[in-house]
């Protein structure tokens, strides 16, 4: 398969814990992002990066939550001192610059804080 | 203002019939616009993109845009019971964040 995977698919975690997700983007995509979905909503942007630069996040990424793309390759989404709030399927997603930006996502990763 | 906009629906139409989906964006700047199929659970399943104004046909699906009116639409024909889905709506700059919109839920009555 080699499409984008991520993983955990599914994490459970008590509240104030700190969780930590992992982005494979389709082989020699250099475009990576990060999104957020709750139910009965669209998916939210949270950041992306363009190989290991982090060229945009969004005013919903608090300072509870950081993403790194150090190799240019994989990328971890962490947050830290989880809330409530921050249950959500998060969404990695990458694309080819060269092709009008067209985003694929993976299957996502649920999050429940409880 | 959200930057698209979509009616949530719920939209049903019996099998066979055409679905008609609409989209509205805000920023004039956007460039790509994209349709993509949600099933409940999964993740979104890109269907569609669409960069120029007028219609881009693809099988059973046509998306059309209109630039100068900042709409999108997608237009499903010969609707199946495989088709109930939410559809999402999306649009942005080459090069920048993309915008999705809440989806629309579509119903196909076999």
């Amino acid at each position: 398969d080699t499409g984008v995977s991520q993983d955990p698919r599914h994490k459970i975690t008590k509240r104030g814990q700190n969780v930590t997700f992992r982005c494979d983007p389709i082989s020699e995509h250099n475009r990576l992002y990060w999104y957020r979905q709750t139910l009965g909503q669209g998916p939210e942007f949270l950041t992306y990066f363009q190989n290991e630069a982090q060229l945009e996040k969004s005013r919903l990424l608090s300072d509870r939550f950081s993403a790194e793309r150090p190799k240019g390759s994989f990328s971890t989404l962490e947050i830290q001192r989880t809330e409530q709030g921050d249950s959500a399927m998060y969404l990695c997603a990458s694309s080819l610059l060269s092709q009008s930006n067209t985003i694929y996502f993976g299957e996502g990763s649920w999050l429940t804080v409880v | 203002q959200k930057e698209v906009e979509q009616n949530s629906g719920p939209l049903s139409v019996p099998e066979g019939a055409i679905a008609s989906l609409n989209c509205t964006y805000s920023d004039r700047g956007s460039q790509s616009f994209f349709w993509y199929r949600q099933y409940s659970g999964k993740s979104p399943e890109l269907i569609m993109s669409i960069y120029s104004n007028g219609d881009k046909e693809d099988g059973r699906f046509t998306a059309q845009l209109n630039k100068a009116s900042q709409y999108v639409s997608l237009l499903i024909r010969d609707s199946q019971p495989s088709d109930s889905a939410t559809y999402l709506c999306a649009g942005g700059n080459t090069g920048n964040q993309f915008y999705f919109g809440t989806g629309t839920s579509l119903t196909v009555i076999p």
